[in-house]
């Protein structure tokens, strides 16, 4: 079975301030992990996602297999990161369905 | 373009009462997910289509939901009898092809209430 635990609920650092949230993943197999952030008010949507090993608004994320986690880090966060992250993973299922399993999402507040 | 939309925003029910949530997706988009979310929590996987076929309702959690998509496009939940354990916010997803790298775009969700 997959999983994907997010043990922070609540995280609040200062604007200008380093920032990871946790994201650690349990699958057998090679998983596709991604991050998807809720804006206040706004739709879910995609952040960044592993394969693409790109910096979105200045996020990153690395798959770390050994440790079988995948942090969210920016070096200096902003006001406007403030929203709901969710770490989500993509497993290889029988059958055609490539359904999300979501953690439980952590919710970030950037104080100025 | 549009995004996925999704209606009502907003539900409320009566215990007992039945329920339809409709999604509509982006257009010409061959997946689509629907996903329950509680209360604090991420959301759950419920039910996948490709085109009209419903491949996968294994996250259905009983024989009270029910899920179609009859033309491939707008897809609709059905809740039977609701229940108090029904509140949640329903979340409906589609992409381009439905692989698991691909990237789903996510409706506004309907938030449910069962009174």
């Amino acid at each position: 079975a997959q999983r994907v635990t997010q043990p922070e609920k609540l995280l609040s650092v200062f604007k200008g301030a380093p920032v990871e949230l946790k994201c650690n993943y349990s699958y057998s197999g090679s998983p596709e992990l991604f991050w998807y952030v809720q804006y206040s008010r706004q739709r879910l949507q995609l952040l960044l996602r592993h394969i693409s090993r790109e910096s979105i608004k200045g996020f990153t994320a690395d798959l770390n297999k050994g440790e079988t986690s995948f942090h969210l880090k920016k070096p200096f966060a902003q006001e406007e990161d403030s929203a709901m992250y969710y770490c989500a993973l993509s497993g290889f299922f029988s059958g055609s369905a490539r359904q999300l399993t979501f953690g439980s999402g952590t919710q970030l507040t950037v104080l100025p | 373009g549009a995004g996925v939309s999704q209606s009502p925003r907003y539900k409320v029910a009566k215990r007992g009462q039945d329920v339809a949530l409709r999604c509509d997706p982006i257009s010409g988009h061959v997946s689509l997910f629907w996903y329950q979310q509680a209360l604090g929590q991420g959301p759950e996987f419920l039910t996948y289509f490709q085109n009209e076929a419903q491949l996968d309702k294994s996250g259905l959690p009983s024989d009270r939901f029910f899920a179609e998509r009859p033309e491939g496009s707008v897809s609709t939940l059905k809740i039977q009898r609701t229940q108090q354990e029904d509140s949640a916010v329903y979340l409906c997803a589609s992409s381009s092809a439905g692989g698991r790298r691909d990237t789903q775009y996510f409706g506004p969700g309907t938030r449910l209430t069962v009174l």
